[in-house]
């Protein structure tokens, strides 16, 4: 059984810092890694997307992915209110079957 | 660029009852998936086709078929709904296959009395 892991939160942080979600995976092969920001009521939109170790960033946004270790982060820089949200870690482990396992999710609150 | 479009929006259907959900893109994918979202369980994939002409079943199939109609069309019916088909319904495409990313639909909300 593939699994990913997200703490639940909610995880609060304040105005202009610095937002840190994590996101562990149990197979060891997966290859693409995928960050989705869902608002309450919303459908899941696109991110940032990973597929080597090290860092990928995007504004203020940077995925840092480590196979070795199987997990895969989401820092978000200057953190605004409008960034509260779920965040959604979606995994492809490879083989063509079985698609995306999507973690549960971690409840972000930026506070004023 | 409408991107990936549901409808309907909102159902209210009776136990027993059959409905269709369709969804359409307009970003040229190749692949598309139909997913439910409930509280609690997350995202889990209820049937996709890698390309037209083709469809897979995915984690939670039973009560639903699904029809490529086109390259651009893939509908999702449930024959006999039942109050466990109570969810929310996201259809979402990508360019081809699993390694790219997927965009969403804005989602059917659909509950079963």
């Amino acid at each position: 059984q593939k699994e990913v892991e997200q703490n639940s939160g909610p995880l609060s942080v304040p105005e202009g810092a610095i937002a840190s979600l994590n996101c562990t995976y149990s197979d060891r092969g997966s290859q693409s890694f995928f960050w989705y920001r869902q608002y309450s009521g919303k459908s899941p939109e696109l991110i940032m997307f990973i597929y080597s170790n090290g860092d990928k960033e995007d504004g203020r946004f940077t995925a840092q992915l480590n196979k070795a270790s199987q997990y895969v982060s989401l820092l978000i820089r200057d953190s605004q209110p409008s960034d509260s949200a779920t965040y959604l870690c979606a995994v492809y482990s490879g083989g063509g079957a079985d698609g995306l396992t999507f973690g549960k999710g971690t409840h972000l609150i930026i506070q004023p | 660029n409408a991107g990936v479009t549901q409808t309907p929006k909102f159902q209210v259907l009776k136990t027993g009852q059959s409905m269709t959900l369709q969804c359409a893109q307009d970003m040229n994918h190749n692949s598309m998936y139909w997913y439910r979202q409930d509280p609690g369980m997350g995202l889990r994939l209820i049937y996709y086709s890698a390309s037209e002409g083709t469809t897979d079943k995915g984690e939670v199939p039973n009560g639903y078929n699904v029809s490529r109609l086109n390259k651009r069309e893939f509908s999702l019916r449930l024959e006999s709904a039942a109050p466990s088909q109570t969810s929310v319904y996201f259809c979402a495409s990508s360019e081809s296959g699993w390694n790219q990313p997927q965009h969403f639909g804005d989602g059917t909300r659909l509950s079963i009395l």
